[in-house]
């Protein structure tokens, strides 16, 4: 398997600008989580999705983000408009339902926001 | 609610020498409790994972690690360090109480491994 595959794995962009990342889970796995990972936080856990349904989303930070899973193999994290504070990386992983909760990150997205 | 300290943001060892990274959770149910390694530039990579039975877990790269109920902690040894186990060391714990099926992670400790 390919594990969990992210893209783009690195992003630079302007403040305003709309920021698309995007995540393929490994297959057969029924959860998504998107984490974002920064000096001064540490990491975090922004949303997670079983099944496709967004199960919890309290780590957005705010509207400017959204996620979304229209189906088993994909997911997209969007940040509209862009600010530099949102500049860190962000992970991806997914899980099987079954199992002890072991999580499959991706190798991340670095964003940075000039 | 389930909470990850770990103790030590930096730990920096002789290679050869002994590592030890301190990790302590909060969790009103049994948790399952996990290490995660990441090195520069990378994604997390599960180092090992305890769910029930044995409290003595072992895992990749001759890391292992033990769980103690009555000290709530689960602290990540391996006897020798090597120059390649420099990274940044994640625990983990997740302990399903309300349905919320995510892990929480500590904040990390930065190995480093000196010649």
């Amino acid at each position: 398997d390919a594990g969990v595959i992210q893209s783009p794995r690195h992003e630079v962009t302007e403040m305003g600008q709309e920021v698309t990342l995007r995540c393929k889970p490994i297959s057969g796995h029924d959860y998504l989580f998107w984490y974002r990972q920064t000096m001064m936080r540490g990491l975090e856990l922004l949303i997670y999705f079983n099944n496709n349904v967004p199960i919890d989303d309290s780590g957005m930070p705010e509207d400017r983000f959204s996620a979304k899973m229209p189906n088993a193999s994909f997911s997209t994290l969007k940040i509209q408009p862009s600010e530099p504070r949102d500049s860190a990386v962000y992970f991806c992983a997914s899980r099987l339902e079954q199992g002890p909760d072991t999580q499959y990150f991706g190798p991340g997205t670095r964003l940075t926001v000039l | 609610a389930q909470s990850v300290t770990q103790l030590g943001s930096h730990v920096s060892v002789s290679e050869g020498a002994l590592v030890l990274l301190r990790c302590n959770y909060s969790s009103s149910v049994p948790p399952y409790l996990f290490w995660y390694v990441q090195y520069p530039n990378q994604g997390l990579q599960l180092l090992l994972k305890y769910t029930t039975g044995a409290t003595l877990v072992k895992g990749i790269n001759g890391f292992e690690a033990e769980f103690k109920k009555s000290e709530t902690s689960f602290h990540l040894t391996k006897p020798s360090a090597h120059m390649s186990d420099a990274a940044e060391y994640f625990c983990a714990v997740s302990a399903d109480v309300t349905g919320r099926r995510a892990l929480t992670f500590g904040s990390g400790t930065r190995l480093q491994v000196q010649p």
